[in-house]
């Protein structure tokens, strides 16, 4: 079946760091990939897209490249910001049911100090 | 205003207590969702609806029961609360079938004692 494996955290970072979260996913046919935000008290948003191999996605500087051979789809960012605490969800989406269902990762909690 | 709101945001209830969690979308989006969130399980599909009347289970349907008399509402009813069903849960919905028009409801934290 479908699902996605995304890295534990929490992630603690600086100011300015570079960020990695890294998504590894398995599924049957060829899906979309996503990246979702959840920030404080809030719910889910929608931050990046794939949906073929080798598409990237990317949003607020925020970049992820759907790559088949390795079966993943790491989000990164080049330069954190303090409002960039957040819990970061991977999820793939096949719609093979006709119904438009998400698998999301358990989600990896960031923190970013001043 | 426009969006998607769920009510209560939090609930604290007794084990075998029946607990209604309301959405309501403004948009009339065919597609609902119920979704929990849980430590260590990101979120899993309970239910969803593909339009008025039309409704089937998700991921972990059991124990749960929706209705959709109206496009726009889509309450999620837990019959008889148990303490497993504690978790946050967020309702989202969608235009089309299409995964990255989901939008999500700011969450439902619900306590079964």
């Amino acid at each position: 079946g479908d699902s996605v494996t995304q890295m534990e955290g929490p992630v603690t970072l600086s100011e300015e760091a570079f960020l990695t979260i890294n998504c590894t996913y398995t599924a049957t046919g060829y899906p979309s990939l996503f990246w979702y935000v959840q920030y404080p008290g809030e719910g889910l948003q929608l931050l990046l897209k794939a949906t073929k191999a080798d598409d990237k996605g990317s949003n607020k500087g925020f970049e992820a490249t759907y790559r088949k051979e390795t079966t993943s789809f790491h989000l990164e960012k080049g330069s954190v910001q303090v409002s960039d605490s957040a819990v970061y969800f991977c999820a793939l989406s096949e719609d093979q049911t006709g119904a438009n269902n998400l698998f999301f990762g358990t989600g990896t909690r960031l923190t970013v100090i001043p | 205003d426009a969006g998607i709101t769920q009510s209560p945001r939090y609930k604290i209830t007794e084990t075998g207590r029946q607990v209604t969690l309301m959405c309501h979308q403004t948009w009339s989006h065919s597609y609902m969702f119920w979704y929990r969130q849980d430590l260590g399980h990101g979120l899993r599909l309970i239910y969803y609806s593909a339009a008025a009347d039309i409704t089937d289970k998700g991921e972990v349907p059991d124990g749960y029961v929706v209705s959709r008399s109206k496009t726009e509402n889509f309450p999620l009813t837990l019959e008889s609360a148990t303490r497993s069903q504690t978790s946050v849960y967020f309702c989202a919905s969608s235009r089309d079938w299409q995964a990255d028009t989901q939008y999500f409801g700011p969450g439902t934290r619900l306590t079964v004692l």
